[in-house]
C-alpha cells in the first residue's frame, strides 16, 4: 500500500538555523508529494508541492525536491524564524486521485 | 484564500450519546468534501469522501452506520458520530475541494474537532 513515513519531532532550533525535516515515501504507481503546514488554531495548508521526479517545490523560503530513487521529499529551509513554528506534515496523492495520504507530522519550534 | 471552518472546535459527551461536526466552507462552494481522523503521533486517517447531494463514500474499515456524514449543501457537510464510544475519541478534521483555473484543484482543511466521549 501507500505510506509516508517523516521524521519524528519534536524539533526545536534557534532562529537562522538550518532545517531539513525528513521524508520518505512507499507508493505504487508515480505519486504527487505535498508538505502541509499547520499553525496553531488552524487548518493545514499546502505548503508546497512537486508532481513528478526532480520537480523542486518552494514557498516562503521551504524547498522539497522530489527524489524518485530515494523515494524522499525532504523539506529544507535555509534559515528558520520563530514564525515557521508549526507542525509540518508530509503527504502523497496518486495520479488521477486526491485522496491524501499523511505522515505523521512533525512539530517544530523556533526559538528566538 | 479559501476558508474552511469546523464547529465545534471541541466537544464533551458521553457515552452512547451522539453529536455531530459541521464542515462548512465559508466563501467557496464545495461538491466534495472529505473527512480525516487523528489519533495523537499518528497521521491523518481519510474515513471518507463526502458529495454534495449523494451518499459519501467510506474508506475500508470505516463504519458507515456509526459515522454519518450529510452532505445537503455545497457549502455544509456533516460527520455525526452516532452511540459515541470512548474509543471514538479523536481529532476529526474535514477538508474541502476547491477547483483551481483549469482541471486543477486543491483540498483546504478546517481546524479541526476534538471529540473526547467520558
Amino acid at each position: 500500500g501507500n505510506s509516508v513515513t517523516q521524521m519524528e519531532g519534536p524539533v526545536t532550533l534557534s532562529e537562522e538555523a538550518f532545517l531539513t525535516i525528513n521524508c520518505t515515501y512507499t507508493a505504487t504507481g508515480y505519486p504527487s508529494l505535498f508538505w502541509y503546514v499547520q499553525y496553531p488554531g488552524e487548518g493545514l495548508q499546502l505548503l508546497l508541492k512537486a508532481t513528478k521526479a526532480d520537480d523542486k517545490g518552494s514557498n516562503k523560503g521551504f524547498e522539497a525536491t522530489y527524489r524518485k530513487e530515494t523515494t524522499s521529499f525532504h523539506l529544507e529551509k535555509g534559515s528558520v524564524q520563530v514564525s515557521d513554528s508549526a507542525v509540518y506534515f508530509c503527504a502523497l496523492s496518486l495520479s488521477g486521485n486526491e485522496k491524501l495520504t499523511f505522515g505523521t507530522g512533525t512539530r517544530l519550534t523556533i526559538i528566538p | 484564500g479559501a476558508v474552511v471552518s469546523q464547529h465545534p472546535s471541541w466537544v464533551i459527551c458521553k457515552s452512547g450519546t451522539s453529536v455531530k461536526i459541521e464542515c462548512r466552507s465559508l466563501d467557496f462552494q464545495a461538491t466534495t468534501m472529505f473527512w480525516y481522523r487523528q489519533f495523537p503521533k499518528q497521521s491523518l486517517m481519510l474515513m471518507a469522501t463526502s458529495n454534495e447531494g449523494s451518499k459519501a463514500t467510506y474508506e475500508q474499515g470505516v463504519e458507515k452506520d456509526k459515522f454519518l456524514i450529510n452532505h445537503a449543501s455545497l457549502t455544509l457537510s456533516t460527520l455525526t458520530v452516532t452511540s459515541a464510544h470512548p474509543e471514538d475519541s479523536s481529532f476529526y478534521i474535514c477538508s474541502a475541494r476547491y477547483i483551481l483555473a483549469g482541471d486543477a484543484y486543491e483540498q483546504y482543511f478546517g481546524p479541526g474537532t476534538r471529540l473526547t466521549v467520558t
